[in-house]
């Protein structure tokens, strides 16, 4: 079984405009973390945001949200007031074991990715 | 504050050919990932470091692949005979052990094989 899955392989949206970019996830230990990577074009990773199984409150950073229903398994990332640099691959990705307990594992695992698109 | 760096930026090789990347981590971060991206896909999970220690590989690190650390600082992989199937983007993160715990990606290395 997938352990992270994007269902929306592209979405549109126009400036200003915010989205959702969906994330649903599968393990079966009380302890992760959840994360959000923006990869541009030019294929570097770069984190956006965190949220850990033991946190209460959504996190937020900057335009970044992230909508965590853990009894959906869902970790959605919403970007308010979309900008045409935000035009990039967006990936969900889960590290088991750990989150606000500590990490006893390392690894993360990915989704396939959301191509989000911002147009004037 | 410098974050990851790998080198190559880009690899073309023929089929056969021994390759070899290096990352270099962010500095004060004591774990080191190294990751493979297909096209069309999310970064899939080859090892990763402690320190020195390489504490968890993938299946996908096959006999060909080989990682070291071997000072706990720069990381190097290298894949002997390669073959076309390994064409990939090799990303490499780095994290300091903590609460979040957030992997920092380099550039990555994009090979191509012949």
């Amino acid at each position: 079984a997938q352990k992270i899955t994007q269902t929306q392989p592209g979405m549109f949206v126009q400036e200003k405009e915010a989205v959702t970019l969906d994330c649903t996830y599968d393990t079966s230990d009380q302890s992760y973390g959840l994360f959000w990577y923006k990869q541009p074009s030019s294929g570097e990773m770069i984190f956006l945001i965190y949220q850990g199984s033991y946190d209460e409150q959504n996190a937020t950073e900057g335009r970044y949200s992230l909508n965590f229903q853990k009894a959906r398994k869902s970790a959605n990332l919403v970007i308010s007031a979309s900008q045409l640099g935000d035009s990039a691959m967006y990936f969900c990705a889960m590290r088991e074991g750990s989150g606000d307990r500590g990490s006893t594992l390392g690894r993360l695992y990915f989704g396939r990715g959301t191509q989000l698109t911002v147009w004037p | 504050d410098t974050g990851v760096s790998q080198d190559p930026r880009h690899k073309i090789t023929k089929r056969g050919q021994n390759v070899t990347f290096r990352c270099d981590p962010i500095s004060e971060h004591n774990r080191l990932y190294w990751y493979r991206q297909t096209l069309g896909q999310g970064p899939e999970f080859l090892t990763y470091f402690q320190n020195e220690a390489q504490l968890e590989k993938s299946r996908l690190l096959s006999d060909r692949f080989s990682a070291e650390r071997p000072k706990g600082s720069f990381s190097t992989l290298e894949i002997q005979r390669t073959e076309q199937g390994d064409s990939a983007m090799y990303l490499c993160a780095s994290s300091a052990t903590g609460l979040k715990e957030t992997q920092y990606f380099g550039p990555g290395t994009r090979l191509l094989v012949l």
